[in-house]
């Protein structure tokens, strides 16, 4: 069964800062990796995916990630944070193959924007 | 395109009554799924229809939780006997393609509905 760890619930950057948000996942097999954000009272919107190929995935808003199998991680960072990246951030992994595709979520992260 | 829709935004029940949730998923997408976030957690999956069919209900509670999709478009949960655990967001998503095929095209998910039991 896959499931997702996401480091550290709550990460608090000052404005035009990094922004890392870790991720590990465990699967048997190939991961399909998401990472989600939420605003407040809103759903869930796609920042980026992973499926095949190119390790490093750009998505929207300037954030990016890179899945490395070897350390089981899907890390998401920004190379610096503006005041409209507060939000709670979601990792979720689909594996491949098998009969069932749910998507699992992390707990999530909680990022702080400090001006 | 319009997203996924989803009624009402906000419901407060007491215990033991009865609530239903109502999602319209994305024109044309064969896979919907219900999910259940506590604050504080991530998004829990309930149940995964492909078109009206059921792909996976092993997490809901089906002592209290019904779900139907009739004719493959819109989709209601129901909860009856509500209990005070019950107080979260119910998150509906929908995704083209079947269940295998949306992991390549992502999972487009509706505002929520937040549930208070009280």
């Amino acid at each position: 069964a896959q499931s997702v760890t996401q480091l550290g619930s709550h990460v608090s950057v000052s404005e035009g800062a990094l922004v890392l948000l870790r991720c590990n996942y465990s699967s048997s097999v190939p991961p399909y990796l998401f990472w989600y954000v939420q605003y407040p009272n809103q759903g869930l919107q796609l920042l980026l995916k992973y499926t095949t190929g190119a390790t490093l995935v750009k998505g929207i808003n300037g954030f990016e990630a890179e899945f490395k199998k070897s350390e089981t991680s899907f890390h998401l960072t920004k190379p610096s944070a503006h005041m409209s990246d507060a939000a709670e951030y979601f990792c979720a992994v689909s594996k491949s193959g098998g009969s069932n595709y749910k998507l699992t979520f992390g707990k999530g992260t909680l990022l702080t924007v400090n001006p | 395109e319009a997203g996924v829709a989803q009624s009402p935004r906000y419901k407060i029940i007491e215990k033991r009554q009865s609530v239903a949730f109502w999602c319209n998923p994305i024109s044309g997408h064969a896979t919907l799924y219900w999910y259940q976030q506590i604050l504080g957690q991530g998004p829990k999956l309930l149940i995964q229809f492909q078109n009206n069919g059921v792909v996976d209900d092993s997490q809901l509670p089906k002592d209290r939780f019904s779900a139907e999709r009739l004719k493959g478009v819109d989709s209601t949960l129901k909860i009856q006997p509500a209990k005070l655990e019950d107080s979260a967001v119910y998150l509906c998503a929908s995704s083209q393609g079947s269940h295998q095929g949306a992991r390549y095209y992502g999972y487009t998910f509706g505002s929520g509905t937040r549930l208070t039991v009280v």
